[in-house]
This record gives structure tokens, sequence and C-alpha cells, in this order.
């Protein structure tokens, strides 16, 4: 089984700041990761996927995230936000069974 | 191209009540997951259906069911109405494994 821990409950940051989102998983087989963000009142949107292949994985709205398969990390970051980037973002995880396995979010809040 | 669909998009049922959320797929998915998003939590998988069979099952008891029709679209059902099933549940749509989940923007149930 899979699980996720994200390192940080809330993030502030000032605009125009860079931010890290920091998300590690447990796993004891090869798997996917994934970052979504989910505004208020909102689903969840993806920003970026890892499958295979580079470690360096670029999304939407500027995001990226860096996978290290020996620290089991998948951090997200951004250099330079934005105040709509104020949302909640969920790091997930799953194998090759379609059930994704979700940390417990990391609140942004931009501030001007 | 439409997205995920869900209705309705919100809910207030009592205690001891059933209820029903509908999900129409993303044009071309066939798997449908279900997924219950407590409040500040990040969102709990309940169960997948693929070809109109329950594929796989998460730690819900059987109160909560489902059924995935021809079409892919899919329904959740949940008996006997707990306070603690107040929730945002989220639908969640793919095509492979290998290929992000689409998620709706889900049902605000509220149970009074």
């Amino acid at each position: 089984a899979q699980s996720v821990t994200q390192l940080d409950s809330q993030v502030p940051v000032f605009e125009e700041a860079p931010v890290e989102l920091r998300c590690n998983y447990s796993s004891s087989v090869s798997v996917y990761l994934f970052w979504y963000v989910q505004y208020p009142n909102q689903g969840l949107q993806l920003l970026l996927k890892y499958l295979s292949g580079s470690t360096l994985v670029k999304g939407i709205n500027g995001f990226e995230a860096e996978f290290n398969k020996s620290q089991t990390s998948f951090h997200l970051r951004k250099p330079s936000v934005h105040i709509s980037d104020t949302a909640e973002y969920f790091c997930a995880v799953t194998h090759n069974d379609y059930k994704l396995s979700f940390g417990a979010g990391t609140t942004v809040t931009v501030r001007a | 191209d439409a997205g995920v669909t869900q209705s309705p998009t919100h809910l207030i049922k009592t205690r001891g009540q059933q209820v029903t959320l509908r999900c129409s797929p993303k044009s071309g998915h066939d798997t449908v997951s279900w997924y219950q998003q407590a409040l500040g939590q990040g969102p709990q998988f309940i169960f997948q259906y693929y070809e109109e069979e329950e594929r796989q099952r998460g730690n819900f008891p059987d109160r909560f069911s489902g059924h995935q029709f021809p079409n892919y679209s899919s329904e959740l059902n949940v008996n006997a109405l707990l306070l603690g099933d107040s929730a945002l549940y989220l639908c969640a749509s793919s095509y492979r494994v290998d290929q992000p989940q689409h998620f709706g923007d889900g049902t605000r149930l509220s149970i009074l």
C-alpha cells in the first residue's frame, strides 16, 4: 500500500516570491505521482504528473516538481507566485490500480 | 469536450436518510472512482467501477454502494446517513492506469 505525507500544512508566501511544497511517499513498488490543486468550492485540477523518465516534471501555471527516488520525495516548486495561486495543493500517489492515495494537503496563501 | 460532471452540487439530508449522487465521466473514459473529502482533509478513496463492476474498494462500510451504467456514468449511494458522512464527494474518471484521473467539482453533502 502507498501513503503520502505532505510536510507543510500551511505555507504563507509573498507575491512574486518562490514557493516549495514538500511531499514524501512510501511504497514498496514503483509508483506514479501527481500534484493537484483545489480552488475554493471546486474539484481537483491536475498540475503535473510523474510517470517515468526525466525526474524533473513541468506542469501548468509555471509549476514544476522533482522526483527523487532515493529520498522518496516529489516536491513541488514555483519560482514566482501570484495572488491567484492561493489554493489547496494535494500530492497523490498510485500504483497500477487507479486508486489514488492523497496527502492531507497544503494550504498556500499568497499575500501582496 | 465536457469534463467530469456531477449532480447535484449541494444536498442537505438528515440522519438516517439515504442519498444518491451521480457522475458522468469525461468523454472516452471508462473507469469511475469516488472519493470522500472531509473538511480540511485530503480525498479518501471509496471505490472504483470498471465495466459495470466494482473493481476495488477503500475502507468504507457497506452503507456506501455504487453502480456503473453501460454508458460509463455512475452513481454513489449512501444509506443510513450519519453526521460524519458530511463531506465533499468527488467523482474522477480515467482511461488508463498511467493517465491522470480527471475530477468533477463534487457534491457537497450536509447531514443535519
